[in-house]
């Protein structure tokens, strides 16, 4: 059974960091390129960003709402995803997913909390 | 960026009836189109990938259709449980981008 478990979600101050993770199993996921999609209260799906397998050289692809402040990373060898959000504003506030859009597997989200 | 515009963003409607969800993007995308359905405190859920291919699993009342530039999702007989919030994603081109999401309610 495909599972995607995220955590790392809290309350956090604007202007500060967090690092969201994700523990995949039951594929492989070293094969698979992975998203983060992120759904704002009140507000529509969002996609954050991809990150490429080592086939493809790991690169990235952010949204213009993100670019320059998340980092997406992944470590093959721990089957994880992570998402390393710097300089958050309020409007970062989300319900964040981890993903692989191409599979349509998703976890169950984590809620992030920026507080001004 | 391509820019996704869905349409209606809420429809109150009754179990039985047929409606159609669209959604127009700002350029060619082929059929680099998928539609989720997502329901409250729950991850989204794929019903229809390239344009028109249902997801597996995904009940036979759900259709897409379109390229290019315009799509639609159709579900031809409402069921109590399809009473959620749908998108459209295009795939097309970086960044993906969703449409606003079309409510659906109880009338």
């Amino acid at each position: 059974e495909v599972q995607l478990v995220e955590s790392g979600g809290t309350l956090v101050q604007s202007g500060g960091s967090l690092r969201l993770s994700c523990a995949a199993s039951g594929f492989t996921f070293s094969d698979h390129h992975m998203d983060w999609v992120r759904r704002a209260p009140g507000k529509g799906l969002e996609w954050v960003g991809r990150i490429r397998n080592k086939a493809n050289s790991y690169t990235t692809e952010y949204a213009a709402s993100v670019k320059g402040r998340f980092i997406i990373l992944r470590d093959d060898s721990k089957n994880s995803l992570y998402l390393q959000m710097n300089s958050l504003k309020t409007e970062d506030t989300a319900v964040y997913y981890c993903t692989n859009l191409i599979s349509d597997y998703w976890g169950q989200g984590t809620l992030v909390t920026v507080s001004s | 960026d391509i820019q996704m515009t869905q349409s209606p963003s809420t429809v109150s409607t009754s179990v039985g009836d047929r409606v159609t969800i669209t959604c127009r993007a700002s350029q060619d995308i082929t059929n680099y189109l998928a539609w989720f359905q997502q329901k409250p405190g729950k991850a989204p859920k794929r019903l229809i990938y390239a344009a028109s291919s249902l997801q597996s699993g995904v009940p036979s009342r759900f259709s897409g259709s379109g390229s290019g530039t315009e799509f639609t999702l159709t579900i031809s007989s409402l069921q109590p449980e399809d009473f959620a919030t749908y998108y459209c994603l295009q795939h097309n081109n970086y960044p993906r981008t969703f449409g606003q999401g079309t409510k659906l309610e109880i009338k």
